[in-house]
């Protein structure tokens, strides 16, 4: 069966950087488009961007530019999304998310949650 | 401010009917993108409820439907069940902002089932 494996909770200060890895199983990784999701705390789903897990090309939502970089691993079937220069505002759960064939996210990871506080 | 706006709670009572609308733009649901439909219970992830505007995903009941129209799409859920109570987001596209295509979410409805 399909399953997103996301990395643990971290609490980082303003200004350093996390990333985030989703480990895919149970597909053929380079088949599906993965998706990543952020919700701040109390608040609605926001779109950060895609990965091409065929061709590794990121494509990042308007205002995710820069700072937001989406990576592969496709020796195991890792995506991975790196954040730098963290600010509060960063503050979220971070789901990985992939694409099904019919569209709309099918699967999604079970969310990491990244805290920024000094 | 979300691109796609629903109302941000509803109500009904166990067996009733309930819909909840998703207004958009000619930008995107009105561009012929199509629109999907998320559950979300609390402390967990999204669940995918509708696909494709009118698609269910296999194991989603069929008290859940939705529908699309103009700008506009709706979820409808009949039969309202304890278990129903839950945000909602829709989701579609946009290719509004600088040319390329963006997803876009509503903001999420909260369902109280009474």
């Amino acid at each position: 069966q399909v399953h997103l494996m996301q990395s643990g909770s971290e609490l980082k200060k303003p200004g350093a950087s996390v990333k985030v890895s989703c480990k895919a199983s149970g597909y053929t990784f380079t088949s599906y488009t993965m998706n990543w999701v952020r919700q701040a705390p109390g608040q609605g789903l926001e779109w950060v961007g895609w990965i091409n897990t065929n061709t590794g090309t990121p494509t990042s939502a308007q205002g995710f530019t820069g700072r937001f970089v989406f990576s592969l691993d496709t020796s195991v079937s890792t995506a991975y999304l790196q954040i730098s220069s963290l600010k509060p505002e960063d503050t979220a759960v971070y789901y990985c998310a992939r694409e099904g064939l019919g569209g709309g996210i099918d699967y999604w990871g079970q969310g990491t949650l990244v805290t920024v506080s000094s | 401010q979300s691109v796609l706006t629903q109302p941000p709670s509803v109500s009904g009572a166990p067996g009733q009917r309930v819909t909840i609308s998703c207004t958009g733009s000619s930008s995107n649901i009105g561009a012929h993108y199509d629109v999907h439909w998320y559950q979300q219970l609390p402390g967990t992830a999204p669940k995918l409820l509708i696909y494709g505007n009118t698609n269910r995903p296999s194991g989603v009941p069929d008290r859940f439907s939705g529908s699309k129209s103009g700008t506009s799409a709706s979820l409808a859920i009949t039969g309202l069940q304890a278990e129903d109570e839950a945000d909602y987001y829709c989701q579609s596209y946009d290719s509004s902002l600088s040319g390329s295509l963006n997803w876009v979410f509503g903001g999420g409805t909260k369902l109280t089932v009474l």
